[in-house]
């Protein structure tokens, strides 16, 4: 069975600092799909990146990018030049390439100190 | 507004009583999903339609829950009987089946369920 694992229940960062938030996968699939979501307190999930883990390069969308290392099965989302409209919850989840279902993380607080 | 649309975005119920929530999902979107979340966890995937058809549901979807999706446009989830274990945010989100499946999902604001 697939599963998404974030270790980092939170994180506090400086404004206009860089932060990474870690997702590991586990998945029997070699086409295997991760995605990144931001919710903020309002309670809407919204879409960041998208990255097959047959991709050669790493996504980029703006100051989004997405670390992917495919032997070690982790696909961490980096944030550049933090703002403090980045502070919420993020959402690593994955998707086998037999299902359309996909499966999320345990989320990360991220906290933008100004 | 051409995103997804819930209703009502909030509801509070008396246990043992029933509850129907809706879904508008985009409208060239023939893929409909429903998702549980509750308080400092992720969503959880309940079940998944590509057009009318229910092509998955989730072990956590007891006989007590019920979807629906008849024209392949809105889509319903009833939970008969709630319990306050059933409290929660229920999402629903739309993807496009063109592309492959690892489409992006657009999620709803949800419906917030407290079951009193």
């Amino acid at each position: 069975a697939q599963k998404i694992t974030q270790t980092q229940p939170g994180m506090f960062v400086q404004e206009k600092e860089a932060v990474t938030l870690d997702c590991t996968y586990d998945t029997s699939d070699p086409s295997y799909g991760l995605f990144w979501y931001k919710q903020p307190s309002s309670g809407e999930m919204i879409f960041l990146i998208y990255q097959g883990s047959y991709d050669q390069q790493n996504a980029t969308e703006g100051r989004y990018s997405l670390n992917f290392q495919k032997a070690r099965k982790s696909a961490n989302l980096v944030i550049s030049a933090s703002q403090l409209g980045d502070s919420a919850m993020y959402f690593c989840a994955g998707g086998e390439s037999s299902a359309s279902k996909i499966i999320f993380g345990s989320g990360t607080r991220l906290s933008i100190r100004p | 507004d051409t995103g997804v649309s819930q209703d009502p975005r909030h509801k509070i119920t008396k246990r043992g009583q029933n509850v129907t929530f809706r879904c508008d999902p985009i409208s060239e979107h023939n893929r409909l999903y429903w998702y549980r979340q509750t308080l400092g966890q992720g969503p959880e995937f309940l079940t998944y339609f590509q057009n009318e058809a229910q092509l998955e549901k989730s072990r956590l979807l007891s006989d007590r829950f019920s979807a629906e999706r008849p024209k392949g446009s809105f889509s319903t989830l009833e939970i008969q009987r709630t319990e306050q274990g059933d409290s929660a945010m229920y999402l629903c989100a739309s993807s496009s089946q063109a592309g492959g499946p690892y489409n992006e999902q657009f999620f709803g604001p949800g419906t917030r369920l407290t079951v009193l």
